[in-house]
Parts: C-alpha cells; structure tokens; sequence
C-alpha cells in the first residue's frame, strides 16, 4: 500500500514568507503528527491530529499551526518565517492515537534565507 | 520536561565489530522506540518494547528496555555497512499519545 506521500518535498523561502506543507496518510490511517528535525535539537514534536482535531501540541510558537481534513490528509503552516525555521519537517500517520508505530514520509525540506 | 540523552553522537567502525547505543533519561516511558532513518529519507521503526527488562532481537540486532523502563540500547553484532545510518531512540507515554520524546541520534558509520 502508498506510504506517507509529503509535498512539497524541498522549498525555499525567505524571511518573513509563510509556508503551507501537506501531508497525504497511509490510506486508513487517521492519526497525523508532524515533527521538526534540525541537525541541532533533533526531532521535535509539533503536533498530532486525529479525526480533524488537534489532540496534542509542542512547545512551537503560534506561528506554527494545522489541520486535517475529513479525508486525514493534513497540513501545516508556518507563517513569518524565520532562518531558524529551516529544518526537515516530518509528518507521520498511524493507525491510532496510542505510542504505536508510526509510518513516516520522506519529509519537506525547507530553507528560509 | 521528558529528555531522552542518547549516546554516542557518533560512531565510526570497521565492518564486523560490535556496538551498542544507549539511550537514557530520567524519566519513565510506558514504550521506548527505536528508528533507523537514511538520508533523504524519513526514521522506519525497528522495535518497539513495552516491558521492562524486556529483549528484542531483530537478525543481528539487540534491544532492550532497562526494568524501570527509562533507558534502553541496542546493540548490533559483526556490523555490515547496510546498517549505516542514523538510529533514534524515542520514548512514548499513553498521554502523550504520538507525542514521542526523541533522542538526538546516533549516526553511525561502518565501513568495509
């Protein structure tokens, strides 16, 4: 089955843009979450839907912010965008709210000069 | 704040050798996770343990989560440069839900 499709896969933007990134699941999948990976901090988390609500959020500023659509399909949007927003973001789906496995797309590559 | 510290950072080595990453916090974890993720590409999961004191083996790879389930390794036996990459540690409570704590990684780099 398709796995985790994320568009687009790199970007470029510059300061003060904003971004919209979008995150297709794996088909049945109705959680979504979304991680930041940075060389510096790692993974971090965003935040997690299920059934088009958000059930849990990072500890990212509100210039960070989704949503999921009836279908699953989400996306995330980072508006003022800073240099310290390049970073690989990460969306994963699973089947389930629970600690399980989650299936994780190749990521959006963006840069922000 | 949950901190999952992982260690070594990195870790370069012939192939056959034997290593083990650690990966340690202070905090309880009601699973611990581990991920292998290539470049330009997203983290796969290897295993996930739920018990403490419990041992996964995966062919030539070792997990085990510590008995009060904070901290956890893998190791891998006679390493082969297919196993390059950089490995993660992640650690999950039941409220946190997909909220999963990270650890920085370990890249790792075996050569023939």
């Amino acid at each position: 089955k398709a796995g985790v499709t994320q568009t687009p896969r790199y970007l470029i933007k510059t300061r003060g843009q904003q971004v919209t990134l979008s995150c297709s699941p794996i088909s049945g999948h109705r959680s979504v979450s979304w991680y930041q990976q940075t060389p510096g901090q790692g993974l971090q988390f965003l935040f997690e839907y299920f059934s088009e609500t958000q059930r849990n959020k990072g500890n990212f500023p509100g210039r960070f912010s989704g949503r999921q659509f009836s279908n699953s399909r989400s996306e995330m949007n980072v508006s003022t965008l800073e240099l310290g927003d390049s970073a690989l973001y990460l969306c994963a789906s699973s089947l389930s709210v629970n600690p399980g496995e989650l299936f994780f797309g190749e990521g959006s590559r963006l840069t922000v000069l | 704040t949950q901190l999952l510290e992982q260690s070594p950072q990195f870790l370069s080595i012939q192939e056959g050798e034997n290593l083990t990453v650690y990966c340690n916090s202070s905090s309880v974890f009601s699973s611990l996770q581990w991920y292998r993720q290539e470049p330009g590409e997203g983290p796969v999961l290897l295993v996930t343990v739920v018990t403490g004191g419990e041992v996964k083996k995966l062919k030539r790879l070792t997990f085990q989560f510590g008995d009060a389930r904070k901290d956890s390794s893998l190791h891998i036996t006679a390493a082969q440069p297919g196993d390059t990459g950089l490995y993660l540690c992640a650690g999950g409570t039941n409220q946190a839900g997909t909220a999963l704590i990270f650890g920085k990684g370990t890249t790792l780099s075996v050569s023939s």
